[in-house]
């Protein structure tokens, strides 16, 4: 069984690009949610999907987007970026059965310069 | 909105010796709570959680947490810490009819020899 895996690992882009981060559920999971960690701070929710539907959202604004797929898989788009859009950004999956439980990637290191 | 406060921005300790990182949240009618560990450039990986039952919980590395409802408190300890403790923590709560998880701003730990 494969746990939560995210790509790329790290990725360098320029303030106004768009940018797509992709996560690959653990296996039985259906529940995705995305965070971002600033450095030095803890992860901040963002959005959450289940079923394929946004099933919840942060204090994010609406450039940052996303969406999930019928093998569970996930994707986070996030547009006209900004310096302060450089953080971790960190996928975490739960199992249908146990959705208490979150399992997380090791996460994209996103650098906007 | 749940909030986490996480007392101890670093925490340094001696090899062997006992260790306990604190974690306050605010109140709610019912929570379930939990401790992830992030290695330098890792994800987040679970150490324990607290979803009801025993007040004391028991996490892998031989970390435990005890649940206090009264102080709002669910602070982290081990009795003997290795180097290889040295890490990041990160006290997280999710109100149970939410499927966000609200985080602290982190704990690091450092064992020095």
């Amino acid at each position: 069984e494969t746990g939560v895996t995210q790509s790329p690992t790290h990725l360098i882009k320029t303030r106004g690009q768009q940018v797509t981060l992709r996560c690959s559920s653990q296996s039985g999971h259906n529940t995705v949610s995305w965070y971002q960690q600033a450095l030095g701070q803890g992860p901040q929710f963002i959005f959450q999907y289940y079923r394929e539907e946004e099933n919840g959202r942060g204090n994010f604004p609406p450039r940052f987007s996303g969406l999930q797929f019928p093998n569970y898989s996930s994707e986070l788009n996030v547009n006209a970026l900004e310096l302060d859009d450089s953080a971790l950004y960190l996928c975490a999956s739960s199992p249908r059965e146990s959705p208490t439980e979150a399992f997380f990637g090791q996460g994209t290191r996103l650098t906007v310069v | 909105a749940q909030s986490v406060t996480q007392l101890d921005s670093q925490v340094p300790v001696f090899e062997e010796a006992p260790v306990e990182l604190r974690c306050n949240y605010s109140s709610s009618v019912s929570v379930y709570l939990f401790w992830y560990v992030q290695y330098p450039n890792q994800g987040l990986q679970l150490l324990l959680k607290y979803l009801s039952g025993s007040t004391l919980v028991k996490g892998i590395n031989g970390f435990e947490a005890e649940f206090n409802k009264s102080q709002t408190s669910f602070h982290l300890r081990k009795p003997s810490v290795h180097i290889s403790d040295t890490a990041e923590y990160f006290c997280a709560v999710r109100d149970t009819g939410f499927q966000k998880l609200v985080f602290g701003t982190g704990t690091r730990l450092l064992v020095s020899p």
